[in-house]
């Protein structure tokens, strides 16, 4: 059963750029016909796309985000990354990674979650 | 402000069917047959309930059913049970990218 797992750091300064990797596991990140995806969610708040990439290399950021985000694969160590540059406080917010199934376009399987707080 | 509508809080008895609406627009609801829905319990990661507009993934009760009419989507729970009780959120394609509704709290009384 496929499996995600974000990681990286849970405080970031601000101006800095926020780094999380997603590790895929219980299959290879290239098979099938999937996206994979950075979503992400203030506290107490709803849910924000951030962006996706197929493992072909094909691209899709937000518009708001897209100047501040790299979205990038590692299909070699079956990781996805995401970079957030200039954060600020704004930024802070659970990030999730998922699995978009591409004949659908739906999120179908999720990690669990990372908190990330911006902060001197 | 999301880009998609939703009614900020539901409610139902245990039983009962509740109805939660999604309005978008005719660039992503309205054009795309890619809505899903997702329930989120208070401190978990989403969990897709419906996509594809009516499409419900394995495991997931047939009390959840999903339609589309125009730029409005919605989502019906039929039946409500207490586990029902959870925060519910619409999504959808919108032509390289996607959007997100704000959320609606569905309380089951």
């Amino acid at each position: 059963q496929v499996q995600l797992q974000e990681s990286g750091p849970g405080l970031v300064k601000p101006s800095q750029t926020l780094s999380l990797t997603c590790t895929v596991s219980g299959d290879s990140i290239s098979s099938g016909s999937y996206y994979w995806s950075w979503i992400r969610q203030p506290a107490g708040e709803g849910l924000e796309w951030i962006g996706r990439i197929y493992t072909s290399g094909s691209l899709n950021y937000k518009p708001s985000l897209e100047s501040r985000v790299t979205i990038s694969v590692d299909t070699s160590k079956n990781q996805f990354s995401l970079r957030l540059s200039s954060v600020t406080a704004a930024d802070t917010a659970v990030y999730y990674c998922a699995r978009v199934q591409a004949d659908v376009d739906a999120f179908d399987i999720w990690g669990q979650g990372t908190m990330v707080t911006v902060s001197s | 402000q999301s880009a998609l509508t939703q009614p900020p809080s539901a409610s139902g008895s245990p039983g009962q069917s509740v109805t939660i609406s999604c309005t978008g627009t005719s660039s992503d609801v309205g054009a795309y047959s890619y809505v899903s829905w997702y329930q989120q319990q208070p401190g978990k990661a989403p969990k897709l309930m419906i996509s594809a507009v009516s499409r419900r993934p394995s495991g997931v009760p047939d009390r959840f059913s999903g339609s589309k009419s125009g730029n409005t989507a919605s989502l019906t729970v039929s039946g409500l049970q207490t586990e029902d009780e959870a925060t519910y959120y619409c999504c959808s394609y919108a032509g390289s990218k996607v959007v997100f509704g704000g959320g609606t709290k569905l309380s089951v009384l």
